[in-house]
């Protein structure tokens, strides 16, 4: 069975440039997340999807990240314009619902660097 | 409000010692408790959970973490290290409410000498 997919695995980009990132879930998994993770720190939840609807959009800075995902199965996260700060690793994972005893399938996350 | 402790950021052992890596949690009621793996490269691997039940819990490649309640540790251990085992080590807890929310500590970067 397929893993979590992401998409690219590397960016750079220029500050001020707009950038995607795509995520395909485990086939069957209801529940996607998008984390970003620092340099040097543990990872941190943007997004919570269940199906297609978002739930917990609570840490995503709403200015200038935006995600989707339609149909409820693949998902984009999007920032524009990008910060330097915004250099990191941003990592996807899914399960199979909402459960609270359910494991999370990691990707192997996208590194962006903005120079 | 939930968080995940772990004070060693950076842990060297020889191949073939025993291996402790130390997870502190904040939490007002039973945790779930789990720890990941991520070598170079790669996405999170489950290594194994707590829930309930049994405070000694079995993951794979050989680790074990121990649920320590009067401690609010959760502390990762391996008796023998293999070379392969270098990697960051994540301890993280599930938010109450959250439905799966997971919040991580900073991480422990394992290095194995030979």
């Amino acid at each position: 069975e397929a893993g979590v997919v992401q998409s690219p695995r590397y960016k750079i980009i220029e500050k001020k440039q707009p950038v995607a990132f795509w995520c395909n879930p485990i086939s069957g998994h209801n529940t996607l997340y998008w984390y970003l993770q620092n340099l040097g720190q543990g990872p941190e939840l943007l997004i919570r999807y269940e199906n297609e609807e978002a739930v917990d959009d609570s840490q995503l800075p709403k200015d200038r990240f935006s995600a989707e995902r339609l149909k409820g199965v693949d998902s984009t996260l999007k920032i524009q314009p990008a910060e330097l700060g915004d250099s990191a690793v941003y990592l996807c994972a899914s399960s199979p619902d909402r459960a609270q005893n359910n494991e999370q399938f990691f990707g192997p996350g996208t590194r962006l660097t903005v120079l | 409000a939930q968080s995940v402790t772990q004070p060693d950021i950076h842990i060297t052992v020889s191949e073939g010692a025993s291996l402790e890596l130390r997870c502190n949690y904040s939490y007002g009621a039973t945790p779930y408790l789990f720890w990941y793996v991520q070598s170079p490269g790669q996405g999170l691997q489950l290594l194994l959970k707590y829930f309930s039940g049994d405070t000694l819990v079995q993951g794979i490649k050989g680790f074990e973490a121990e649920f320590k309640r009067s401690q609010s540790s959760f502390n990762l251990r391996k008796p023998s290290v293999h070379w392969s085992d270098a990697a960051e080590y994540f301890c993280a807890v599930r938010v109450s409410g959250g439905y799966n929310k997971l919040i991580f500590g900073a991480g422990t970067r394992l290095a194995v000498h030979p």
